[in-house]
């Protein structure tokens, strides 16, 4: 059970490049998230799912945009990549509220780099 | 959600029980307490949560207090591997909101030989 894959881990970007991120679940969870983590700094959040086709922003969603066409995966997309965009990101996922286990499983991070 | 006060750092020495406190004085009815923890450079690892009741299992205690204004987060044993920022959460069971969790600071436990 691989339960919440990040891809990938390490990533040096250029100012003004894109990529995308992307997260993968196996426990049929309903809700997604994406947050960023900046040195010594708690996690932050920029876009969440609530299911398959769903996105909604979250705390810090300045570019940054989201998609969800599957309910497994969870990709993050950086248009044109800014120093201040350099961060460890985060996905996790969760069930909705009235099943049993309703806590969060993160994946271990994608350490990104812009210059 | 309701925000939450947790001091930046403690220590504990290897063997005993860390006592991590949390404050929550404006937690509503329908939000409960978590604690996640994160091991240097990982993702967060979800250790308990409860909502008034104290909880247990086998990671950790939960202690409510009677007016769910704070909490306590027990870890019975502490060894080197509890070395973590600890995070405290309040969030509301709501569908709608998507149960986001929202990460203050943590504290900073640091379990020593």
């Amino acid at each position: 059970n691989a339960g919440v894959t990040q891809t990938p881990k390490f990533r040096v970007l250029k100012t003004g490049q894109s990529m995308t991120l992307l997260c993968a679940q196996d426990m049929n969870h309903e809700y997604m998230y994406w947050y960023r983590q900046d040195p010594g700094m708690g996690l932050r959040l920029i876009h969440y799912s609530v299911g398959e086709g769903t996105t909604a922003k979250g705390e810090v969603p300045d570019g940054y945009n989201v998609s969800r066409l599957k309910k497994q995966n969870f990709l993050l997309g950086l248009e044109s990549a800014a120093p201040s965009q350099t961060s460890v990101y985060f996905c996790a996922s969760s069930y909705v509220f009235g099943v049993t286990n309703t806590e969060a499983f993160f994946g271990q991070g994608t350490r990104l780099t812009v210059v | 959600d309701a925000k939450t006060t947790q001091p930046p750092s403690m220590d504990c020495a290897e063997g005993r029980a860390a006592n991590l406190p949390c404050n929550h004085s404006t937690i509503s009815g329908n939000e409960y307490v978590y604690w996640y923890r994160q091991i240097h450079s990982q993702g967060p690892q979800y250790i308990i949560h409860g909502l008034k009741n104290n909880e247990t299992n086998e990671m950790a205690s939960l202690i409510i207090t009677e007016d769910r204004k704070s909490s306590t987060l027990i870890l019975p044993h502490a060894t080197l591997r509890d070395t973590a920022v600890y995070y405290c959460i309040v969030r509301a069971e709501n569908n709608n909101a998507g149960n986001m969790l929202t990460f203050g600071g943590g504290t900073r436990l640091m379990v020593k030989p």
